[in-house]
């Protein structure tokens, strides 16, 4: 069986600090991992994916994830962060190709002028 | 081009209604894939549509819940004697292997059941 935990439901920071959005997946094998963001009234949208080449990825809007298989982490990671990032962020995972994605909780990120 | 379409945006019920949702995936598409969003349940997976293979229903919570994809491509969720608890955000996702089994969202219908 898969699952994701994402760790924090809530993560505050202030503009131009770093961020980390923090991920653990559960599966009996790896995964392709997934972090989508979504803007408030708006559907999700693709930040970045792991599936099986480079384990550290890079995304859009100056965002990226590490996979650590010892750990069963992917967490999402960004220098600077801009008020443009506030948002409620997801983490997925999916076994089979094409198959359906399991996702965690979500966590709100603040950002804070 | 195109992204994912999802109809109506927004849809009030009275409870004990019937109520269709619509999905316009992008061109050429073979997977789609129903998702729920709600306070107290988050992301949740209903069904999932991978071309002319028999759905995966796995996710439906009840018999109310029925969908059809028409031709391999839109695609219609019924739910059927609405309750308050079907009150949420019904998301639409599609994907193909030519690129890379990435799942596109549509922009949710969301559900009012009075």
């Amino acid at each position: 069986a898969q699952s994701v935990t994402q760790l924090d439901s809530h993560v505050s920071v202030s503009e131009g600090t770093p961020v980390l959005l923090r991920c653990n997946y559960s599966s009996s094998y790896s995964p392709s991992l997934f972090w989508y963001v979504q803007h408030p009234n708006k559907g999700l949208q693709l930040l970045l994916k792991y599936t099986s080449a480079a384990t550290l990825v890079k995304g859009i809007n100056g965002f990226e994830a590490e996979f650590k298989k010892s750990e069963t982490s992917f967490h999402l990671t960004k220098p600077s962060a801009h008020m443009s990032d506030a948002a409620e962020y997801f983490c997925a995972s999916r076994g089979s190709t094409l198959g359906r994605l399991y996702f965690g909780r979500g966590t709100q990120l603040t950002v804070w002028p | 081009g195109a992204g994912v379409s999802q109809s109506p945006s927004n849809k009030v019920t009275e409870k004990g209604k019937d109520v269709e949702l619509r999905c316009d995936p992008i061109s050429g598409h073979t997977a789609l894939y129903w998702y729920r969003q709600s306070l107290g349940q988050g992301l949740e997976f209903l069904i999932y549509f991978q071309g002319n293979s028999a759905p995966d229903k796995s996710g439906l919570p009840s018999d109310r819940f029925s969908a059809e994809r028409t031709g391999g491509s839109v695609s219609t969720l019924t739910i059927q004697r609405t309750q308050q608890e079907d009150s949420a955000v019904y998301l639409c996702a599609t994907a193909s292997r030519r690129e890379g089994d990435t799942q596109y969202f549509g922009p949710g219908t969301r559900l009012t059941v009075l």
